[in-house]
């Protein structure tokens, strides 16, 4: 299994420019998660998905919208983007329930800028 | 407002020392406690997950322990190498909170020194 899958691994962009983080996972988890980690602060949750045509906004979604057509995928589009949106970007999937045997799995991350 | 606060920030220490690392929560009600690592450029891995009535959990040179009365748990690490170094995350589970009841501390960064 290849786990979690993002890409790009990193990406410049121009302010009001739009992107496409994409995500990907192999272990058929229904529920998947995008963060966002900014430098010494903890993980914040973006938008989640508890499967295939259901999704819920986290703690910070504005400038940012998901969709989730399959199990496998969850992209998150950036539509203006804004120097406040510079932070490394996380998904994460999960069995259904993050009961204490179901953990996280995370991606590698996407290191975005915006200039 | 659910809180993890995390002590301390940085640490460093010589190669074969011992070492804690502290977590503190507000997180009520309190279902589960995870630890995760996170080398550089990488993204977090479960180390151990503790529910309220486990008081110690073991994975290899990791040992958490877990005060649900104080709302205290500590990461130990033993014998400690240089793939050691990392950011370490202690992430707390509300019940019932669903996909959107994790709460995530800070971190603290190790570094092994040689």
């Amino acid at each position: 299994n290849a786990g979690v899958t993002q890409t790009p691994k990193f990406r410049i962009l121009k302010i009001g420019q739009s992107m496409t983080l994409q995500c990907t996972q192999d272990m058929n988890h229904n529920y998947m998660y995008w963060y966002r980690q900014d430098p010494g602060m903890g993980l914040k949750l973006i938008y989640y998905s508890v499967g295939a045509g259901i999704t819920d906004k986290g703690e910070v979604p504005n400038g940012y919208n998901v969709s989730r057509s399959t199990t496998e995928d969850f992209p998150l589009r950036l539509e203006l983007a804004a120097p406040s949106q510079t932070s490394v970007y996380f998904c994460a999937s999960s069995y259904p329930g993050l009961t204490p045997h179901r953990s996280q799995y995370f991606g590698p991350g996407t290191r975005l800028t915006v200039l | 407002k659910n809180q993890v606060e995390q002590s301390p920030q940085s640490l460093i220490i010589l190669e074969g020392k011992n070492c804690t690392l502290q977590c503190n929560y507000t997180v009520s009600p309190f279902s589960n406690l995870r630890w995760y690592k996170q080398d550089t450029g990488r993204g977090p891995v479960s180390l151990t997950i503790m529910t309220f009535s486990e008081n110690t959990k073991s994975n290899g040179r990791y040992t958490a322990t877990l005060d649900a009365d104080t709302k205290q748990s500590s990461l130990h690490i033993t014998a400690s190498q240089l793939s050691d170094s990392a950011s370490y995350i202690c992430v707390v589970s509300a019940e019932g909170g669903g996909a959107d009841g994790l709460t995530f501390g800070k971190g603290t960064h190790l570094i092994i020194q040689p």
